[in-house]
């Protein structure tokens, strides 16, 4: 398998311009979890998905953040309008239920 | 609240000796999973290792193993023979619920530098 599929690897934008990141969990997965990690905050668990339904979105930041798993194999996460402050890596995991998650390489964003 | 305390910083070690990093949780749950993770400079995130919390031996993988000391709610990770390629931020997680949810909360990481 190749793994966890997440795309672009950097992304650079404006302030004020819509920022979509995609994943591709591992063919079987049935948890996807989106993580952001900053120097401040660490890693942060932001929403995570069981069988394509969103569990638990608590971790979101705010309402310019959402995030869609239309199938098993894909899922997007949005930042509409994005803020300098959204500026981290972002990450992207799955796993079966019970065992380790697998994640991404991650997504580099700089909003300017 | 659940949490994962992790107090060091950063770590140095010499090559080819062993070091222990520290980790200690705080849970409720009566059943819960333990993990470590590895984060080199690329920034790819790598499980190392598992320990659930009624497995009676503790876990090993290679040059891995886990320290369990579930009353003292400990879950340090030693890994022996350090190499260079070991240098990285270390993460311990912990997947509360007895895994219902299958997420993870993680401390704040480790960063560990192997000295030649």
């Amino acid at each position: 398998d190749a793994g966890v599929i997440q795309s672009p690897r950097h992304e650079v934008t404006e302030m004020g311009q819509e920022v979509t990141l995609r994943c591709k969990p591992i063919s079987g997965h049935d948890y996807l979890f989106w993580y952001r990690q900053t120097m401040m905050r660490g890693l942060e668990l932001l929403i995570y998905f069981n069988n394509n339904v969103p569990i638990d979105d608590s971790g979101m930041p705010e309402d310019r953040f959402s995030a869609k798993m239309p199938n098993a194999s894909f899922s997007t996460l949005k930042i509409q309008p994005s803020e300098p402050r959204d500026s981290a890596v972002y990450f992207c995991a799955s796993s079966t239920p019970g065992y380790e998650q697998y994640f991404g390489p991650g997504t580099r964003l700089t909003v300017t | 609240a659940q949490k994962i305390t992790q107090t060091q910083p950063g770590m140095f070690v010499q090559e080819k000796e062993a070091v222990t990093l520290d980790c200690t949780y705080d849970t409720s749950d009566p059943s819960y999973g333990l993990f470590w993770y590895k984060q080199p400079s690329s920034g790819e995130m790598i499980f190392l290792i598992y320990q659930g919390s009624y497995d009676q031996q503790n876990a090993t993988e290679g040059r891995y193993s886990l320290n369990f000391q579930k009353a003292r709610k400990s879950a340090n990770l030693v890994i022996s023979a350090s190499q260079l390629g070991d240098s990285a931020m270390y993460f311990c997680a912990m997947r509360p619920e007895g895994g219902a949810t299958n997420k993870l909360i993680f401390g704040t990481g480790t960063l560990l530098a192997v000295q030649p």
